[in-house]
């Protein structure tokens, strides 16, 4: 199994700020997943942060809004971009570590933007 | 594309009676099929897979690629069960999994 963290674990921010939440795998991964679980929904995939190249965005998002690094195996960024209110929702970030696509799970960031 | 339809928002049981959360997927391939839970004020974590042919918990789920259902089954329910479940279907190689839009269950003392 794998152990992911992230941070902040909640914020809440002004209409028209970023902001940048950190994950790490205590695990080298090839493969990172940015989720949003906006409040009462399910897991919505953001985007698929690659080692070494551009994250693959899901339909309806864009890297203009939320930005993303991989600078390494074990670590990555997501940043929501001049947020509304509208990107209140936690943001999980997962890895897969193991060749069955199990996904471990960070424990999310809480995200409030008023 | 892939999809996972959940039916049920909230499913109510009491405890000690039979539980049955239900799955059905879309997908054209030969697909991985898992059930993820959490807790209240916990993570998002595995509780199995179709592959492994598990029972954890006392949970089982079976994959019936007639009627594309991936159904979570548990004959007496306990109160610690009580949690969101999700249902997960993951495609090839890519590891790319997508979500159901779970179904809270309740168990009642």
């Amino acid at each position: 199994s794998a152990v992911i963290s992230q941070k902040p674990s909640r914020d809440i921010c002004q209409r028209g700020t970023s902001l940048t939440i950190q994950c790490q795998v205590d695990s080298q991964v090839t493969m990172m997943f940015w989720y949003r679980q906006q409040p009462g929904q399910s897991l919505t995939l953001i985007a698929t942060a690659n080692q070494g190249s551009e994250a693959t965005y899901e339909s309806g998002f864009v890297i203009d809004k939320f930005p993303i690094s991989r600078p390494n195996l074990t670590f990555s960024t997501l940043t929501v971009s001049n947020m509304s209110p509208e990107d209140s929702s936690i943001y999980l970030c997962s890895a897969p570590t193991s060749g069955y696509n199990e996904q471990f799970f960070g424990p999310g960031t809480r995200l409030t933007v008023l | 594309a892939q999809r996972v339809t959940q039916p049920e928002k909230l499913l109510s049981v009491f405890k000690g009676a039979p539980v049955e959360l239900k799955c059905n997927y879309s997908y054209s391939g030969s697909p991985e099929l898992f059930w993820y839970v959490q807790y209240s004020r916990q993570r998002l974590q595995l509780l199995l897979r179709h592959i492994s042919r598990e029972s954890i918990k006392g949970f089982t789920a079976d994959l019936n690629k007639g009627e594309t259902s991936f159904h979570l089954k548990k004959p007496f329910a306990q109160e610690e069960d009580s949690a969101m479940y999700y249902c997960a279907l993951g495609a090839g190689g890519y590891q790319k999994v997508t979500f159901g839009t779970g179904t809270k269950l309740q168990v009642i003392p």
